[in-house]
């Protein structure tokens, strides 16, 4: 089993609708993030948590939320999609920090989103 | 505010031929350093990172990358590619503050091999 899930990889939806994708992980790390791919722009952090009840914004958060449900479930959601939240979505995650050092990210396999 | 700079959008080497793949940071200390590889339809994986001491750091897939702080650089390099290394790749670089790890990632490198 991958170490981390995205559900669904992809999905197509209309303006105005609720999206949700959901990221699942297996290897009991704390920290979890949320990252939106656009081509040539490289990756945006959008929400990450450093725990159940540690939720913190991102650089581009407007327009999302996200649910801590547990420590291995992060959630992000589109209350009312719009047609430039179309992009590739990464949840990832990461140990705390050992000995000063940061962690390494470990990916999902993304998941596509595209709005009509 | 620190950032990272990749300036090759799209690189493209022959089978066999040495690969050097470009990433400036600007940030004030030294960060924390890293490359990541994604495959089409796939997530990113990590290559190697740097934190401190040898400034040659070997990775994965026979990656290497050197740090040098007079040039705020932290280049990818491979001997001898292969068909396999057609991918995008990603610098990032993270700051540990207060516990609080922000990475910033460049804006990718995609690398085509031709045979």
């Amino acid at each position: 089993d991958a170490d981390v899930t995205q559900t669904p990889r992809n999905r197509i939806t209309k303006t105005g609708k609720r999206i949700m994708l959901e990221c699942s992980q297996t290897k009991g790390h704390d920290r979890m993030y949320w990252y939106r791919q656009d081509p040539g722009l490289g990756l945006r952090l959008i929400y990450y948590s450093f725990d159940v009840k540690d939720i913190n914004k991102g650089e581009i958060s407007d327009g999302y939320s996200v649910s801590r449900q547990a420590q291995a479930k992060f959630s992000l959601s589109l209350e009312s999609a719009i047609p430039n939240q179309t992009a590739l979505y990464f949840c990832a995650i990461a140990p705390s920090p050992t000995g000063g050092h940061t962690g390494e990210l470990f990916f999902g396999e993304g998941s596509r989103l595209t709005v009509l | 505010a620190q950032s990272v700079t990749q300036p090759d959008i799209h690189i493209t080497v022959s089978e066999g031929a040495s690969l050097e793949l470009r990433c400036n940071y600007s940030y004030g200390a030294t960060p924390y350093l890293f490359w990541y590889v994604q495959s089409p339809g796939q997530g990113l994986q990590l290559l190697l990172k740097y934190f401190s001491g040898d400034t040659l750091v070997q990775g994965i897939k026979g990656f290497e990358a050197e740090f040098k702080r007079s040039q705020s650089s932290f280049n990818l390099r491979k001997p001898s590619v292969h068909w396999s290394d057609a991918a995008e790749y990603f610098c990032a670089v993270a700051l540990n503050s207060g516990g609080y790890q922000k990475v910033t990632f460049g804006t990718g490198t995609k690398l085509q091999v031709i045979p």
